[in-house]
Protein backbone atom coordinates (compact mmCIF):
# COMPACT_ATOMS: atom_id res chain seq x y z
CA UNK A 1 0.00 0.00 0.00
CA UNK A 2 1.87 3.49 -1.16
CA UNK A 3 0.10 5.51 1.16
CA UNK A 4 0.54 9.21 -0.32
CA UNK A 5 2.80 9.71 -3.09
CA UNK A 6 4.75 12.88 -4.04
CA UNK A 7 6.64 13.67 -6.90
CA UNK A 8 9.08 15.08 -6.98
CA UNK A 9 11.06 14.72 -4.08
CA UNK A 10 13.52 17.85 -4.61
CA UNK A 11 13.15 20.72 -7.60
CA UNK A 12 14.90 24.03 -8.35
CA UNK A 13 12.94 26.82 -9.93
CA UNK A 14 14.30 30.52 -11.38
CA UNK A 15 11.87 33.04 -10.34
CA UNK A 16 8.87 33.04 -12.66
CA UNK A 17 8.83 29.60 -13.80
CA UNK A 18 5.55 27.64 -13.08
CA UNK A 19 5.72 24.05 -11.60
CA UNK A 20 2.98 21.66 -10.22
CA UNK A 21 3.86 19.43 -7.26
CA UNK A 22 1.84 16.09 -7.58
CA UNK A 23 -0.08 13.79 -5.02
CA UNK A 24 -1.82 10.71 -5.21
CA UNK A 25 -3.03 8.68 -2.18
CA UNK A 26 -4.58 5.08 -2.98
CA UNK A 27 -6.75 5.11 0.33
CA UNK A 28 -9.52 6.11 -1.03
CA UNK A 29 -9.47 9.02 1.21
CA UNK A 30 -11.63 12.29 0.75
CA UNK A 31 -10.05 14.61 2.15
CA UNK A 32 -6.86 16.27 0.72
CA UNK A 33 -4.47 19.20 1.83
CA UNK A 34 -1.54 20.95 0.66
CA UNK A 35 0.84 21.91 3.58
CA UNK A 36 4.29 24.18 3.83
CA UNK A 37 6.88 23.66 6.34
CA UNK A 38 8.91 26.44 6.65
CA UNK A 39 12.31 27.11 9.24
CA UNK A 40 11.31 27.41 12.42
CA UNK A 41 7.33 27.70 11.88
CA UNK A 42 4.34 25.14 11.95
CA UNK A 43 2.80 22.94 9.34
CA UNK A 44 0.81 26.15 7.21
CA UNK A 45 -2.16 25.06 5.02
CA UNK A 46 -2.39 26.13 1.62
CA UNK A 47 -5.25 24.69 -0.20
CA UNK A 48 -7.57 21.45 1.13
CA UNK A 49 -10.32 19.41 -0.41
CA UNK A 50 -13.17 17.56 0.72
CA UNK A 51 -13.89 15.76 -2.62
CA UNK A 52 -13.36 15.71 -5.89
CA UNK A 53 -14.64 18.78 -7.58
CA UNK A 54 -14.26 20.64 -4.32
CA UNK A 55 -11.46 22.53 -2.87
CA UNK A 56 -10.89 25.65 -0.83
CA UNK A 57 -8.77 27.77 0.84
CA UNK A 58 -6.36 27.93 3.85
CA UNK A 59 -4.42 29.64 5.98
CA UNK A 60 -2.02 30.65 3.32
CA UNK A 61 -3.03 30.26 -0.37
CA UNK A 62 -1.89 32.96 -2.16
CA UNK A 63 0.82 32.08 -5.05
CA UNK A 64 -1.32 28.68 -5.28
CA UNK A 65 -3.92 27.23 -7.29
CA UNK A 66 -4.92 23.48 -6.83
CA UNK A 67 -7.58 21.03 -8.53
CA UNK A 68 -9.54 18.23 -7.46
CA UNK A 69 -10.83 16.01 -10.71
CA UNK A 70 -10.42 12.46 -9.24
CA UNK A 71 -10.59 11.23 -5.60
CA UNK A 72 -6.94 10.08 -5.94
CA UNK A 73 -5.26 13.09 -7.21
CA UNK A 74 -4.50 16.55 -5.48
CA UNK A 75 -1.99 18.92 -7.69
CA UNK A 76 -0.54 21.75 -6.48
CA UNK A 77 0.24 24.64 -8.93
CA UNK A 78 2.84 27.93 -9.20
CA UNK A 79 2.21 30.08 -11.26
CA UNK A 80 4.89 32.40 -10.81
CA UNK A 81 7.49 31.15 -8.79
CA UNK A 82 8.63 33.75 -6.27
CA UNK A 83 11.72 33.34 -3.40
CA UNK A 84 8.92 33.27 -0.27
CA UNK A 85 7.34 30.09 -2.01
CA UNK A 86 10.88 28.31 -1.10
CA UNK A 87 10.14 25.70 1.40
CA UNK A 88 9.17 22.25 2.24
CA UNK A 89 5.98 20.95 0.54
CA UNK A 90 3.77 18.49 2.44
CA UNK A 91 0.63 16.48 0.91
CA UNK A 92 -2.03 14.50 3.14
CA UNK A 93 -4.90 12.88 3.18
CA UNK A 94 -7.82 11.73 5.75
CA UNK A 95 -10.35 9.36 5.09
CA UNK A 96 -13.20 11.96 6.88
CA UNK A 97 -12.96 14.73 8.56
CA UNK A 98 -10.37 16.30 11.29
CA UNK A 99 -12.22 15.12 14.95
CA UNK A 100 -11.61 11.46 15.11
CA UNK A 101 -9.24 10.58 11.63
CA UNK A 102 -5.61 11.30 11.40
CA UNK A 103 -4.17 12.83 8.11
CA UNK A 104 -1.55 10.44 6.41
CA UNK A 105 1.51 12.46 5.20
CA UNK A 106 3.37 12.10 1.70
CA UNK A 107 7.60 12.35 2.12
CA UNK A 108 7.61 16.01 1.18
CA UNK A 109 8.91 18.11 -1.71
CA UNK A 110 11.59 20.37 -1.36
CA UNK A 111 11.40 23.08 -3.68
CA UNK A 112 14.05 25.95 -3.83
CA UNK A 113 13.17 29.27 -6.43
CA UNK A 114 16.55 30.91 -7.11
CA UNK B 1 -5.21 32.85 13.75
CA UNK B 2 -5.71 30.11 16.20
CA UNK B 3 -2.61 30.14 18.52
CA UNK B 4 -1.15 26.60 19.06
CA UNK B 5 2.11 26.59 21.75
CA UNK B 6 4.22 23.56 22.27
CA UNK B 7 7.17 23.51 25.06
CA UNK B 8 9.90 23.18 25.19
CA UNK B 9 11.31 23.56 21.86
CA UNK B 10 13.79 21.48 21.95
CA UNK B 11 15.27 19.15 24.86
CA UNK B 12 17.86 16.41 25.07
CA UNK B 13 17.49 13.53 27.49
CA UNK B 14 19.79 10.05 28.12
CA UNK B 15 18.75 7.16 27.00
CA UNK B 16 16.14 5.61 29.53
CA UNK B 17 15.19 8.88 31.41
CA UNK B 18 11.55 9.43 31.16
CA UNK B 19 10.24 12.95 29.60
CA UNK B 20 7.08 14.86 28.69
CA UNK B 21 6.02 17.79 26.81
CA UNK B 22 3.68 20.51 26.64
CA UNK B 23 0.81 21.20 23.95
CA UNK B 24 -1.65 24.50 24.47
CA UNK B 25 -4.36 25.56 22.74
CA UNK B 26 -7.73 27.41 22.99
CA UNK B 27 -9.85 26.47 25.73
CA UNK B 28 -13.16 27.65 23.70
CA UNK B 29 -14.46 25.52 20.61
CA UNK B 30 -12.44 22.60 20.88
CA UNK B 31 -12.82 19.63 18.60
CA UNK B 32 -10.32 17.74 18.52
CA UNK B 33 -6.59 17.59 19.01
CA UNK B 34 -3.73 15.46 17.44
CA UNK B 35 -0.19 14.76 18.41
CA UNK B 36 2.73 13.34 15.43
CA UNK B 37 5.55 12.11 15.39
CA UNK B 38 7.90 13.73 12.71
CA UNK B 39 11.29 12.01 12.37
CA UNK B 40 14.25 14.14 10.33
CA UNK B 41 14.08 12.94 6.32
CA UNK B 42 10.59 11.30 6.77
CA UNK B 43 6.89 12.44 6.91
CA UNK B 44 4.88 13.10 10.07
CA UNK B 45 3.06 9.95 11.45
CA UNK B 46 -0.10 9.70 13.63
CA UNK B 47 0.17 9.30 17.31
CA UNK B 48 -3.12 10.15 18.75
CA UNK B 49 -6.22 11.84 18.54
CA UNK B 50 -8.04 12.60 21.25
CA UNK B 51 -11.52 14.41 20.97
CA UNK B 52 -12.63 14.30 25.14
CA UNK B 53 -11.72 15.90 27.92
CA UNK B 54 -9.72 13.71 30.49
CA UNK B 55 -8.67 11.39 27.74
CA UNK B 56 -5.86 9.38 27.94
CA UNK B 57 -4.45 7.60 24.54
CA UNK B 58 -1.24 5.20 24.73
CA UNK B 59 0.98 3.46 22.28
CA UNK B 60 3.74 1.46 23.68
CA UNK B 61 6.09 3.64 25.72
CA UNK B 62 4.06 6.97 24.74
CA UNK B 63 1.07 8.21 26.05
CA UNK B 64 -0.50 11.73 26.37
CA UNK B 65 -3.77 13.29 28.39
CA UNK B 66 -5.85 16.03 27.13
CA UNK B 67 -7.60 18.82 29.31
CA UNK B 68 -9.97 20.91 26.64
CA UNK B 69 -11.45 23.06 29.84
CA UNK B 70 -7.49 24.80 30.39
CA UNK B 71 -6.19 23.70 26.89
CA UNK B 72 -3.81 21.53 27.41
CA UNK B 73 -2.55 18.51 26.31
CA UNK B 74 0.73 16.27 27.59
CA UNK B 75 2.57 14.00 25.89
CA UNK B 76 4.76 11.19 28.07
CA UNK B 77 7.69 9.18 26.48
CA UNK B 78 9.07 6.45 29.42
CA UNK B 79 12.04 5.02 29.40
CA UNK B 80 13.10 7.06 26.27
CA UNK B 81 15.19 5.45 23.29
CA UNK B 82 17.47 6.47 20.80
CA UNK B 83 14.61 5.76 18.00
CA UNK B 84 12.63 8.05 19.99
CA UNK B 85 14.31 11.08 18.27
CA UNK B 86 11.99 12.97 16.54
CA UNK B 87 10.41 16.39 16.41
CA UNK B 88 6.76 15.62 17.87
CA UNK B 89 3.86 17.75 16.44
CA UNK B 90 0.81 19.16 18.11
CA UNK B 91 -2.29 20.36 16.21
CA UNK B 92 -5.64 21.66 17.20
CA UNK B 93 -8.63 21.48 15.47
CA UNK B 94 -11.34 24.37 16.21
CA UNK B 95 -15.07 23.78 15.99
CA UNK B 96 -15.63 27.22 14.47
CA UNK B 97 -14.78 27.57 11.39
CA UNK B 98 -13.47 25.18 8.62
CA UNK B 99 -12.09 22.13 11.04
CA UNK B 100 -8.53 22.26 9.59
CA UNK B 101 -5.61 21.40 11.53
CA UNK B 102 -3.64 24.18 13.12
CA UNK B 103 -0.18 22.59 14.07
CA UNK B 104 2.40 24.01 16.78
CA UNK B 105 5.72 24.40 15.78
CA UNK B 106 6.83 21.19 17.18
CA UNK B 107 9.17 19.84 20.18
CA UNK B 108 12.63 18.35 18.77
CA UNK B 109 13.10 15.24 21.18
CA UNK B 110 16.83 14.15 20.65
CA UNK B 111 17.51 10.89 22.92
CA UNK B 112 21.39 11.08 24.29
CA UNK B 113 22.95 6.94 23.90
Amino acid sequence: NAGVTQTPKFRILKIGQSMTLQCAQDMNHNYMYWYRQDPGMGLKLIYYSVGAGITDKGEVPNGYNVSRSTTEDFPLRLELAAPSQTSVYFCASSYFDNSNQPQHFGDGTRLSIL
Amino acid sequence: ILNVEQSPQSLHVQEGDSTNFTCSFPSSNFYALHWYRWETAKSPEALFVMTLNGDEKKKGRISATLNTKEGYSYLYIKGSQPEDSATYLCAFVSGAGSYQLTFGKGTKLSVIP
